[in-house]
């Protein structure tokens, strides 16, 4: 059975900083993996989708990374701004498309 | 509208009693999943449909839940003899389901189920 693992489950950092969220599973045979970010009483946004075949994805401030066969992944976020704060989730497609997710990791950034 | 909308966006109900939630996806897209997040925990996927016909519900926690999608838009969930650890937010989410390694998910807003 697939699970997704994810550390910190917080994370307090004042602005400007870099950071590295973690995420682990425990089955290689995964279609894809993504990062959501969900906002309190939101629902989830995808910010980046890393296929299989691929190592990295990144979009402005922040990059993804895949190893597949360790079973990790890396969200990093540069230059971390007020705004950024926000729950972060983990999950990676299995079968029929299903996400398995992570526990999630809650980030804050001070001003 | 442009995105996936669920309704009611919070629900409180009493032990015992059936619920229904209500769950509007993205128009075209195809597949729609429900998931259900307990406080400081990830989502768990409960049932995938395709189309009409729900292709996985591998998910659903027993058979109090039950979920339709008639005409392959709107899908309901409902549950039955709810019981309090059915609190949760129930999300949904929709997808055009290209290809199952590229392909992403819309989520809604969530449903938030209080049961006294």
């Amino acid at each position: 059975k697939q699970e997704v693992t994810q550390i910190p489950a917080a994370l307090s950092v004042p602005e400007g900083e870099n950071l590295v969220l973690n995420c682990s599973f425990t089955d290689s045979a995964i279609y894809n993996l993504q990062w959501f970010r969900q906002d309190p009483g939101k629902g989830l946004t995808s910010l980046l989708l890393i296929q299989s075949s691929q190592r990295e994805q990144t979009s402005g401030r922040l990059n993804a990374s895949l190893d597949k066969s360790s079973g990790r992944s890396t969200l990093y976020i540069a230059a971390s701004q007020p705004g950024d704060s926000a729950t972060y989730l983990c999950a990676v497609t299995g079968n029929t498309g299903k996400l398995i997710f992570g526990q999630g990791t809650t980030l804050q950034v001070k001003p | 509208g442009a995105g996936v909308s669920q309704t009611p966006s919070n629900k409180v109900t009493e032990k015992g009693k059936y619920v229904e939630l209500r769950c509007d996806p993205i128009s075209g897209h195809t597949a729609l999943y429900w998931y259900r997040q307990s406080l400081g925990q990830g989502p768990e996927f409960l049932i995938y449909f395709q189309g009409t016909g729900a292709a996985d519900d591998s998910g659903l926690p027993n058979d109090r839940f039950f979920a339709v999608r008639p005409e392959g838009s709107v899908s309901t969930l409902k549950i039955q003899r709810t019981e309090r650890g059915d609190s949760a937010v129930y999300l949904c989410a929709s997808s055009p389901f290209l290809t199952a390694n590229t392909d992403t998910q819309y989520f809604g807003p969530g449903t938030r189920l209080t049961v006294l």
